[in-house]
């Protein structure tokens, strides 16, 4: 079964602590892609990052950082010194271009609070 | 930078009307998508538009729903007479050559 796990629904953090998201994924796919979108309450989802299954670097975008562990299937995110700003709702999502299917698997969201 | 854009940003419609939702995908686009959101929840894939045709649609996509390509920019989805379960913010989404879907901002959808 293609399934993408978000087990943590609801965290609360105060400001300028770090805090993990966890994104756990299943597929029988070799060649997959994993993302995150950010969806504040405005309610648009916004893109932060894409990463294919070949490619298990850790990136580091600016507070934004992601761990990518093809051995336990997880694609974890990690904002350091969390802003209010940050509060948000955000998803995993998965991609599989040449399963035949289209459509993306997202997962049931992390809701942070970062509080001041 | 190119975007997908959808309207209107919000429509209020009684149960039992038809309601049509609008996106402008990426002009160099092939691939098109709606994704529905009820409020609280994930986002669940709907139906996917490639080459004039449904290539792929989930459970959810019943007989209320179609998905047209009118002309070359726009493209809809038509709910035919809604429900109260209706109620959900869709997005649509498009993709040209790379492997990655671009969303749009969404129509919040309320069935009164």
């Amino acid at each position: 079964a293609q399934k993408v796990t978000q087990a943590q629904t609801e965290i609360s953090v105060v400001e300028k602590e770090d805090v993990t998201l966890d994104c756990v994924y299943e597929t029988r796919d070799t060649t997959y892609y994993l993302f995150w979108y950010k969806q504040p309450p405005s309610g648009e989802l916004v893109f932060l990052i894409r990463r294919n299954s070949f490619d298990e670097q850790n990136e580091i975008s600016g507070r934004y950082s992601w761990n990518f562990q093809k051995s336990t299937s997880s694609f974890n995110f990690t904002i350091t010194a969390s802003q209010v700003v940050d509060s948000a709702v955000y998803f995993c999502a998965l991609d599989r271009p040449f399963s035949g299917t289209y459509k993306y698997i997202f997962g049931t969201g992390t809701r942070l609070k970062v509080l001041a | 930078e190119p975007e997908v854009t959808q309207t209107p940003s919000h429509q209020v419609t009684q149960m039992g009307q038809e309601v049509i939702l609008r996106c402008v995908p990426i002009s160099n686009h092939l691939y098109f998508y709606w994704y529905r959101q009820i409020l609280g929840q994930k986002v669940e894939f709907l139906v996917s538009f490639y080459n004039n045709e449904i290539s792929e649609k989930s459970e959810i996509f019943d007989d209320q729903f179609s998905v047209e390509r009118p002309d070359g920019s726009n493209f809809t989805l038509k709910i035919r007479s809604t429900k109260l379960e209706d109620s959900a913010m869709y997005f649509c989404a498009s993709k040209g050559g790379s492997y990655e879907q671009y969303f749009g901002p969404g129509t919040r959808l309320t069935v009164t």
